[in-house]
This record gives C-alpha cells, structure tokens and sequence, in this order.
C-alpha cells in the first residue's frame, strides 16, 4: 500500500533562516502533491501544489521540489517567519479516484 | 470569507450519546470529505460524497455515519461515541475527485466525550 512519511518530525529554525521540510512517498504511481500548513487548532490550510510532470514550482516564499527518481518531495521556506510556525504536512495522490494520503507531519518551530 | 464551515468548534459528548458535527460550504464544490484527526497525527479520512454517492472507507467503524442532505451541506453523525472517537473532525471539499484537486479544508469540530 502506499504511505507517506516525513524524515523529521520537529524542525527548529532562526527567524530569518531557511527551513526545508521533506517528504518520502512509497508510490511510485502518485502524481500529484500537495503542501498543507496546520496551525494549532485550525483545519490544514493549502501551501502549493506540484504534480508529477514538474520538479520544481515556485510560490510566494516558498518551493516545492520534487524527485520522482527517488520518491522524495521537499518543501523550502525563504525567511523563516514567527507566522510559519506550525506542522507541514505532505499529502499524495495517485491518478484518478485515488484518495489523498497525508504522511505524518512535521512540527516546524520558528525562533525568534 | 470563510469557505468551508464546521460548527460547533468544540463539541462535547457523553459516552453512548449520539453526537452529529455539520459541515457548509459556499465553494460549491462536488465532493465533501471528512477526516479525523488525533493529537500529532495526520488526518485520516472517514468518507465522501461525490455528489450523492457515499464512498466509505473500508476501515471505517459503523459507528460513524454521514448526511448529505444538498451540495451545500453534510453530517458527520456517530452513533455511540467512545473515548476513542475524542479527536478533531475535519470537513474538506474539492471540486472533483478525477485526481490533481486540491483539497478546502474547515476549521474542525474539537470534539470531546466524557
């Protein structure tokens, strides 16, 4: 079956720095990526998306890389803010009538 | 603004007390879904409708119902709520369900049972 985990399930980072979470995925057959940003409380909020045809797709503050070679997806934050604090979660599809499947979460903790 | 609606935000039951948590929402959206998720887990999906075909999670306890009563709404209704069932319940929509569709999520219903 397919699961989809993180490698790291905390990640502290400088306000200011960098963060980059990342993501395995197990099949080969997903095709569609997904980022979701949970705050305390709150429902999973999108972040930005890529399917399997690209490696790379640009958002404000944010890219999204993906490696289909070895079943890898990463997320990368420019400038850390206090406001990204919160658990990433990955999430993968396969085609068609495929639920998404959400790997387990990392806990990124901006300090200020 | 907001787009997909959960009410009440916290939600607290007895054990065996039917409980139903409902879910709004104004994208217009052809599916809705409900996940659950406990503490530092990811979400774990339930159910959805696409329209009003109900496609239910082979590991989903029958103690877990759900209502589409229009495109608008859905209810998520246990019928006898264990200690387990204490979690986050989270509604999401998408516009389809062929694949590549990004999925709207509410704020959740924090429910409790004592």
């Amino acid at each position: 079956g397919e699961s989809v985990g993180l490698h790291l399930p905390t990640l502290s980072v400088q306000e200011g720095d960098n963060s980059i979470i990342n993501c395995a995925y197990s099949n080969s057959a997903s095709d569609y990526f997904i980022w979701y940003k949970q705050e305390s409380g709150k429902g999973p909020q999108f972040i930005i998306d890529i399917r399997s045809n690209m490696d790379k797709r640009q958002g404000q503050r944010v890219t999204v890389l993906l490696n289909k070679t070895v079943k890898h997806l990463s997320l990368q934050i420019a400038a850390t803010q206090p406001g990204d604090s919160a658990v990433y979660f990955c999430a993968t599809q396969g085609a068609g009538n495929t639920p998404l499947v959400f790997g387990k979460g990392t806990r990124l903790s901006v300090i200020a | 603004d907001a787009m997909v609606i959960q009410n009440p935000r916290y939600q607290v039951t007895q054990f065996g007390k039917p409980v139903t948590l409902s879910c709004s929402q104004t994208l217009n959206h052809n599916v809705m879904y409900w996940y659950q998720q406990k503490s530092s887990q990811a979400p774990k999906l339930l159910f959805h409708y696409y329209d009003k075909d109900f496609n239910n999670e082979a590991d989903t306890p029958d103690n877990f119902q759900s209502r589409r009563p229009n495109t608008s709404f859905c209810f998520l209704d246990i019928r006898s709520p264990g200690l387990g069932d204490a979690a986050m319940y989270l509604c999401a929509t998408s516009r389809d369900n062929r694949g590549n569709e990004k999925l709207f999520f509410g704020s959740g219903t924090q429910l409790s049972v004592l």
